[in-house]
């Protein structure tokens, strides 16, 4: 099955800095990588995505960024703002929507005003 | 984007009885869809896939028996925790595979006294 590992467990940073995590994962078979945002008390919402096809995606403060050859991809966050805290999740998978995701462990990330 | 609802959002049980979680996809039909687990401070673990109108499949660890799986239609599918105990206590999530991504529902809150 796929191991996924996520870097880091917390984030905490200055409203208006840049945040980024890493998920690592180790089926090369996979080729769809999402990010879930998590608030407290709610289901994960899905924030940005890539596919295998792509480097690179980005969608406003938000980019993705996919290193297939290491298997690894990464959520970039900039001109963070006080709600973006929240639990993000990496899920990789090897279908297009996603048909099994294996969740990382999460990373709690707070801004601070 | 597509909906998912569950109910209830919340549920308080006394140990020994049983609890029935409904997942529906509102403006899609999802032959697929999925249940998870989720413990405080812990990631998402896949409990089971459920697919219309054939059973489920469940993964390594989890107890078909104790966790039922009904997915009679193309927008429900049901979770039943049969004589939970507080072990069972946790935070239950769906998703359902729509166009193009993985839609999760809200969580369901299960506290069994």
């Amino acid at each position: 099955g796929e191991n996924v590992e996520q870097h880091p467990s917390t984030l905490s940073v200055q409203e208006g800095d840049s945040a980024v995590i890493k998920c690592t994962y180790s089926d090369s078979a996979s080729n769809y990588f999402p990010w879930y945002k998590q608030e407290l008390g709610k289901g994960p919402q899905l924030i940005i995505d890539i596919r295998s096809n792509v480097g690179e995606k980005k969608d406003q403060r938000i980019a993705v960024t996919l290193n297939k050859t290491a298997k690894h991809f990464s959520l970039h966050i900039t001109e963070t703002q006080p709600e973006d805290s929240a639990v993000y999740f990496c899920a990789p998978s090897w279908e297009t929507s996603g048909s099994r995701l294996t969740f990382g462990e999460g990373t709690q990330l707070t801004v601070n005003p | 984007g597509a909906v998912v609802s569950q109910h209830p959002s919340r549920v308080i049980c006394k140990s020994g009885t049983s609890v029935k979680i409904e997942c529906r996809s509102l403006d899609f039909q999802a032959t697929t869809m999925f249940w998870y687990r989720q413990f405080p401070k812990q990631s998402l673990m896949l409990m089971a896939t459920s697919n219309e109108g054939s059973k489920a499949t469940y993964e390594q660890g989890v107890e078909k028996d104790k966790f039922l799986i009904n997915h009679a239609s193309l927008t429900l599918s049901t979770l039943t925790v049969t004589s939970a105990h507080p072990e069972d206590s946790s935070f239950y999530i769906c998703s359902a595979r729509g166009p193009g991504e993985q839609f999760f529902g809200p969580g369901t809150r299960l506290t069994v006294l």
